[in-house]
């Protein structure tokens, strides 16, 4: 069976500051999703990263994926408050869109 | 930029009633989905639904679910008996095609709550 683990779960920091929210998967798969929510809100798709090696950037936020250690990161560069919401990865199982999410991760950036 | 739209956005319903869930997908998409997530919980798979037919169910999707593309345009889910632990925020997905590099587009979601 396919687990999704994210950590931290909750992240709290300061403005400026640079962090990283991991992603961790037990089988294999060749692809991977990071979605924002913010409360109340839809799943909004923010990557799709497709090989191993796979890097992809927008504004403030980085993502990579390592297909053999089956690890995710996404990257926070000189964080803004505009960035608070709830992290999710997702790997899709079958290749039919069946994501298995992660829990969340929350990130609240105080200023 | 086009969405795909959920209603109600919040839906209260007594144990044992049937509950329909609606939404609309973005208009050139052919692959629906639904999701849910209960309070505090992780996003799961529902169910996946291509030319008219299930493509793909999870364990949750048991016989009181089903699906339905009544028209060209919105995509149902159907709650026949609900059932205290069916509350849970579903979210409603589409997407053009599947495969290599395909985006999802979720909606905002309806909140059922099961009294």
């Amino acid at each position: 069976e396919l687990k999704v683990e994210q950590n931290p779960l909750f992240l709290s920091m300061q403005e400026g500051k640079n962090y990283t929210i991991y992603c961790n998967y037990s089988t294999t798969s060749d692809r991977l999703y990071w979605y924002r929510q913010d409360p109340g809100k839809s799943l909004e798709s923010l990557f799709v990263l497709l090989s191993n090696g796979a890097v992809k950037q927008e504004g403030r936020l980085m993502a990579s994926l390592d297909t053999k250690a089956r690890l995710s990161t996404l990257h926070i560069t000189a964080a803004v408050h505009d960035l608070s919401a709830t992290y999710f990865c997702a790997v899709d199982k079958s290749n039919g869109n069946k994501l298995v999410f992660g829990a969340g991760t929350i990130l609240r950036v105080k200023s | 930029e086009p969405e795909v739209t959920q209603t109600p956005s919040h839906q209260v319903t007594q144990m044992g009633q049937e509950v329909i869930l609606r939404c609309v997908p973005i208009s050139n998409h052919l692959y629906f989905y639904w999701y849910r997530q209960i309070l505090g919980q992780k996003v799961e798979f529902l169910v996946s639904f291509y030319n008219n037919e299930i493509s793909e169910k999870s364990e949750i999707f048991d016989d009181q679910f089903s699906v339905e593309r009544p028209d060209g345009s919105n995509f149902t889910l159907k709650i026949r008996s609900t059932k205290l632990e069916d509350s849970a925020m579903y979210f409603c997905a589409s997407s053009q095609r599947q495969g290599l590099a395909e985006k999802l587009f979720f909606g905002s979601g309806t909140q059922l709550s099961v009294l």
